[in-house]
């Protein structure tokens, strides 16, 4: 079985502050990990994802995330919010076997200016 | 390049009606994925077709839904006398390959409601 936690329903933060979007994960096995983002209206848009290697990894729009095996994270970053990151962040998980990702219930960002 | 596309956007139907959800894929995607979205919650998988075989359809809450990708490229997502319950976000997303760790291209979805 696999399952993510999102314990915020919402994260506030002030423009040009960091920001940190938190994920925890349960899978057998070596996960595969994904965030993705969803715009008022829109599908979700792939961010980032770990597979192996670096345990920091970053992706679009000056995101990024770091896998700790130990607390079995995945925290989402990024240095300096901007109001346009307002929006819905979803974690996502699957086990190396599975074609299945399983979300998370999502977190909504919203940023201040 | 053309991202996945859904039809309709919005989609009203009254309690007992059947309706059809589209899904074109991007061009080439060998797997393609149904989810039911509701309001304030993550996407819930429904199916999954690699190709035009249907793998895994456990998500699938009643068998009052149906889906189907004949070809391998297109994919309809059908459901019979529908309910109140019904009532969600349908997403469709699709991944260029079969590997576990490729992402999903997801389209902005059909709108349900159900009167």
């Amino acid at each position: 079985a696999q399952s993510v936690a999102q314990p915020e329903d919402q994260v506030n933060v002030a423009e040009g502050n960091p920001l940190t979007v938190k994920c925890t994960y349960s899978v057998s096995g070596n996960p595969y990990l994904f965030w993705y983002v969803q715009y008022p209206n829109r599908g979700l848009q792939f961010l980032l994802k770990y597979i192996t290697g670096d345990n920091l990894v970053k992706g679009s729009y000056g995101f990024e995330a770091e896998f700790n095996k130990s607390q079995t994270s995945f925290h989402l970053k990024k240095p300096s919010a901007l109001v346009s990151d307002s929006a819905l962040y979803f974690c996502a998980v699957k086990a190396g076997g599975s074609y299945i990702p399983t979300f998370g219930r999502g977190t909504s960002l919203i940023v201040h200016p | 390049g053309a991202g996945v596309s859904q039809s309709p956007r919005y989609k009203v139907a009254k309690r007992g009606q059947d309706v059809a959800l589209r899904c074109d894929p991007i061009s080439g995607h060998v797997s393609l994925f149904w989810y039911q979205q509701a309001l304030g919650q993550g996407p819930e998988f429904l199916t999954y077709f690699q190709n035009e075989a249907q793998l895994d359809k456990s998500g699938l809450p009643s068998d009052r839904f149906f889906a189907e990708r004949p070809e391998g490229s297109v994919s309809t997502l059908k459901i019979q006398r529908t309910q109140q319950e019904d009532s969600a976000v349908y997403l469709c997303a699709s991944s260029l390959g079969t590997g576990g760790g490729q992402p999903q291209h997801f389209g902005d979805g059909t709108r349900l409601s159900i009167l």
